[in-house]
């Protein structure tokens, strides 16, 4: 149990276009949802949390602009990062919290963004 | 300021012995602490979670420690196999709300065959 998903896995683009990464809680439901972004070697930095039906709140220092998120069900959760440029390249990965189980983020796989 | 430091970047052992990897944490004062493991290029994998009011906790050959005074926990896998090779992150959690979860930068654990 406890399986969450993330789709494309791995994404190379043009600088200037978006990219939209999604988060699916397989097999429960995922009242929060979280996304992280880590540099080789380096640890996860939360970038916002979102809680389904309403906006995401977004960690200091991260433009809510530049990296939309929607949390439109209790099993899904998209980031889209906006006119994507080198700098963006990351390793993203999403996580969910159980409703029943509160202290556990189940975290996906991971998308690996290149932007040429 | 505030600040999660994980013992190494990286830790080689020899398959057999026990490792043991540090979570020091200062300027926090977390409602819980979680380990996780996280293999290249994959996502972190939940292991133990141990509560502020936990000594420790033991799951099959992990064993974490919790000490609130020293602003520390320990993990150990004991009889370590090269299987167990992989990242490790320690996480302190509840830190401002109950959502809120902190990473450490891991330590790169190796065992050697």
């Amino acid at each position: 149990g406890a399986v969450v998903s993330q789709h494309p896995s791995r994404v190379i683009c043009k600088s200037g276009t978006s990219v939209k990464i999604e988060c699916r809680s397989l097999d429960f439901q995922a009242t929060t949802m979280f996304w992280y972004r880590q540099f080789p070697k380096q640890s996860l930095m939360l970038m916002a949390t979102s809680n389904e039906g309403s906006k995401a709140t977004y960690e200091q220092g991260v433009e809510k602009d530049k990296f939309l998120i929607n949390h439109a069900s209790l099993t899904l959760s998209t980031l889209t990062v906006t006119s994507a440029h080198p700098e963006d390249s990351s390793f993203y990965i999403c996580s969910a919290r159980d409703w029943r189980y509160q202290e556990t983020q189940y975290f996906g796989p991971g998308t690996r963004l290149l932007v040429l | 300021s505030q600040k999660i430091e994980q013992n190494s970047e990286a830790l080689n052992i020899q398959e057999g012995k026990t490792a043991t990897l540090t979570c020091n944490y200062t300027n926090y004062s977390p409602a819980y602490l979680q380990w996780y493991r996280q293999d290249p290029g994959r996502g972190p994998v939940f292991l133990l979670l141990i509560r502020e009011n936990e000594k420790e906790k033991r799951k099959e050959r992990l064993k974490v420690t919790f000490d609130t005074t020293l602003k520390q926990s320990l993990f150990h896998i004991t009889a370590s196999q090269p299987a167990d090779s992989a990242t490790y992150l320690c996480a302190l959690g509840g830190v401002y709300n109950n959502n809120d979860m902190r990473f450490g930068a891991g330590t790169r654990l190796t065992v050697k065959p």
